[in-house]
């Protein structure tokens, strides 16, 4: 049973670009949030998606939206990418009707140049 | 959800008890007491989760003050790869998955 798994692991982008990070939740989980965290940090909610659409939004710009496909799975999409957004981006799933335990990814580390 | 403060780091030997204190004075009624650990490049992992009883899985143990004011997650018998950052976190479950993390504590574990 595979857990969360996320795609890329490392990316390098430069200032302006635009970025898709993607994320196929554990098998069964119907809801998929995505957190950043810069380094020495801990995680920051950016948003969740259930049934596919954005059900919660953490104090993230417009930059970043998303999206969940009819799998479950989803993507982190980042325009006009910051020096600051240089971060891991972690994806974790959950049921919606349970979500007391969120399983999360290895991530995907973001370096903006 | 009520916010919580930790030691930034602990030490512990190997074979002891590692026990990681929270504070959370503002906790309400309705939130519970999560914690999570962070290995070194890897994803948080949850670990246990409590309201008012103590509460013991397989990892650990989660021990919460009669006023809730205050837990303590304990891992009995600390080995190498318990060396991680630990968080706690308090939410109302029910709701949206969010977890609002704070730095943790950070907790080596030395032979």
């Amino acid at each position: 049973d595979a857990g969360v798994t996320q795609s890329p692991t490392h990316l390098i982008k430069t200032r302006g670009q635009q970025v898709t990070l993607r994320c196929s939740p554990k098998s069964g989980h119907d809801t998929v949030s995505w957190y950043q965290q810069a380094l020495g940090q801990g995680p920051q909610f950016i948003f969740q998606y259930y049934e596919e659409e954005e059900r919660q939004r953490g104090n993230f710009p417009d930059r970043f939206s998303g999206h969940q496909f009819p799998n479950y799975s989803s993507e982190l999409n980042v325009n006009a990418l910051l020096l600051g957004d240089s971060a891991l981006y972690l994806c974790a799933s959950s049921f919606w009707q349970n979500n007391e335990k969120l399983f999360f990814g290895s991530g995907t580390q973001l370096s903006v140049l | 959800d009520a916010k919580t403060t930790q030691p930034t780091s602990m030490d512990c030997a190997e074979g002891r008890a590692a026990n990681l204190p929270c504070n959370h004075s503002t906790i309400s009624g309705n939130e519970y007491v999560y914690w999570y650990r962070q290995i070194h490049s890897q994803g948080p992992q949850y670990i246990i989760h409590g309201l008012k009883n103590n509460e013991t899985n397989e990892m650990a143990s989660l021990i919460i003050t009669e006023d809730r004011k205050s837990s303590t997650l304990i891992l009995p018998h600390a080995t190498l790869r318990d060396t991680a950052v630990y968080y706690c976190i308090v939410r109302v479950t029910g709701t949206a998955s969010k977890l609002t993390f704070g730095t943790g504590t950070r907790l080596q574990v030395t032979l």
